[in-house]
């Protein structure tokens, strides 16, 4: 089974700092590829990232993506009050996968 | 402007069958590499991907729920509709439609991207 775990599971920081959150494959896949999404309580996900690295149309270059199979990350340079939220990875390796998601709350 | 929304009954009884329509615009899935995915999310849980539909009529489901899923579409309506037998209260959830895009990468690997979701519709059971 193709899981994906993410870390940590919530991440405490503060308007201007950078997170860094993590997404590991339990399975290294050559060249597999890994999205990000953004979600607010009560909205649907918001695409951030895809193809490890491309920012979404319209996502501020704050957000970065990086990382080859396992290991993915989502960076977030200078931290805005609207990026306090839930963060999903996705890959597909037997079949589209969800991480089961980081917490970044404000410190 | 890519839009989705998602439509169905908000409470069902266990035992039944919950029927879910995507109805969607500003994309056409008859186009190549245009797919339509569903995904649902229990009260404060993470995403689960339910399953997709491809611009080929191609299907793929979670294995887990493989048996209880059924995903069709109607490209003159612009609609996909998921089918759930047998729900019972574990499938409570909001479940989303989404655009899912496949695109070729490099060599033979492909990105597998949701760049459009509906809002949701919440069901419980």
């Amino acid at each position: 089974e193709f899981v994906l775990t993410q870390s940590p599971g919530t991440l405490s920081l503060s308007p201007g700092d950078t997170a860094t959150l993590s997404c590991r494959a339990s399975q290294s896949i050559t060249k597999n590829y890994s999205a990000w999404y953004q979600q607010k309580y009560g909205q649907a996900p918001r695409l951030l990232i895809y193809a490890t690295s491309t920012r979404a149309t319209g996502i501020p270059d704050r957000f970065s993506g990086s990382g080859s199979g396992p290991d993915f990350t989502l960076t977030i340079s200078r931290l805005e009050p609207e990026d306090f939220a839930v963060y999903y990875c996705q890959q597909y390796g037997n079949s589209l996968t969800f991480g089961q998601g980081t917490k970044l709350e404000i410190k | 402007q890519v839009t989705l929304r998602e439509s169905g009954p908000a409470l069902m009884e266990p035992t039944q069958t919950l029927t879910l329509t995507c109805t969607f615009s500003g994309f056409s899935l008859t186009t190549g590499g245009m797919c339509v995915s569903w995904i649902r999310q229990p009260p404060g849980k993470a995403l689960e991907w339910l399953g997709r539909i491809d611009w080929d009529d191609a299907k793929y489901y979670n294995t887990s729920l493989k048996t209880r899923l059924t995903i069709s579409k109607d490209t003159s309506k612009n609609q996909v509709v998921l089918t759930m037998t047998n729900v019972d209260p574990d499938d409570t959830a909001t479940y989303f439609c989404a655009r899912l895009l496949v695109v070729p990468g490099d060599g033979a690997y492909y990105n597998y991207y949701m760049d459009a979701w509906g809002k949701g519709a919440t069901v419980t059971v």
